[in-house]
């Protein structure tokens, strides 16, 4: 168990539809990243927060947003669905931002499973 | 154009013999290496780093070998048990970040 919650562990909907998937992250850890795994596809970074606020970001589309609360727990909203993003969709944290010297490792929530149909 | 390659999809080992898998990077920025494993219906798991001051790091049976200039780095795990049948994913970050980017995975399976 990474100490990383992600729910919900399941989600069918249909295309044209928003979805929100919730992350906890670890206690302690400040940062949270997004990633998403589509069918034998590898992880692909979407987007990080720091501390509430928006670090980096990856190959995050513009129907997909996400926000990290004063308790640190993030939400990853994902809206005008496609069947497409029908994917895994993997939440992380760390304890800091990154930068020099951080030799910070990233720990996994279970993920959350996306259908669209 | 993927900056972290794993060439192989899949390999296959005999148990307690070595298992090696191999990663491939494009871009020199990248100093700070990680493996991950990941089994079916969950969520990746970390096993080891390395960091690009060195070339080699070890731990229990997984050793990590970082060749810088090659940009190359391998995951040695010696000796192979089934437990270790897995998906197993290289990841890089550069200097500055902690945007990790992962490889494609490797499917190890480990034969009794």
């Amino acid at each position: 168990d990474s100490g990383v919650t992600q729910t919900p562990k399941h989600l069918i909907t249909a295309t044209g539809q928003r979805v929100t998937l919730r992350c906890s992250p670890r206690s302690g850890d400040l940062s949270v990243y997004w990633y998403q795994q589509s069918l034998d596809q590898g992880l692909q970074f979407l987007i990080q927060y720091y501390n509430g606020e928006e670090r980096a970001k990856g190959n995050i589309l513009e129907r997909f947003s996400a926000q990290q609360f004063p308790d640190l727990h993030s939400e990853l909203n994902l809206s005008s669905l496609e069947l497409g993003d029908s994917a895994l969709y993997f939440c992380a944290s760390s304890p800091t931002s990154g930068g020099p010297l951080s030799t910070d490792t990233q720990y996994f929530g279970p993920g959350t499973r996306l259908t669209v149909l | 154009d993927q900056q972290v390659k794993q060439n192989s999809p899949s390999l296959s080992v005999q148990e307690g013999r070595i298992s090696i898998l191999n990663c491939d990077y494009t871009n020199s920025m990248f100093d700070y290496f990680l493996w991950y494993k990941k089994y079916p219906a969950e969520g990746p798991t970390f096993l080891i780093s390395i960091s690009s001051i060195k070339d080699k790091n070890e731990d229990g049976r997984f050793t990590v070998f970082l060749n810088k200039s090659a940009k190359h780095l391998s995951l040695h795990i010696v000796p192979s048990q089934p437990g270790d049948s897995a998906v197993y994913f290289c990841a890089a970050s550069a200097y500055y970040g902690q945007n990790f980017v992962f490889g494609p995975g490797t499917r190890l399976s480990v034969l009794p």
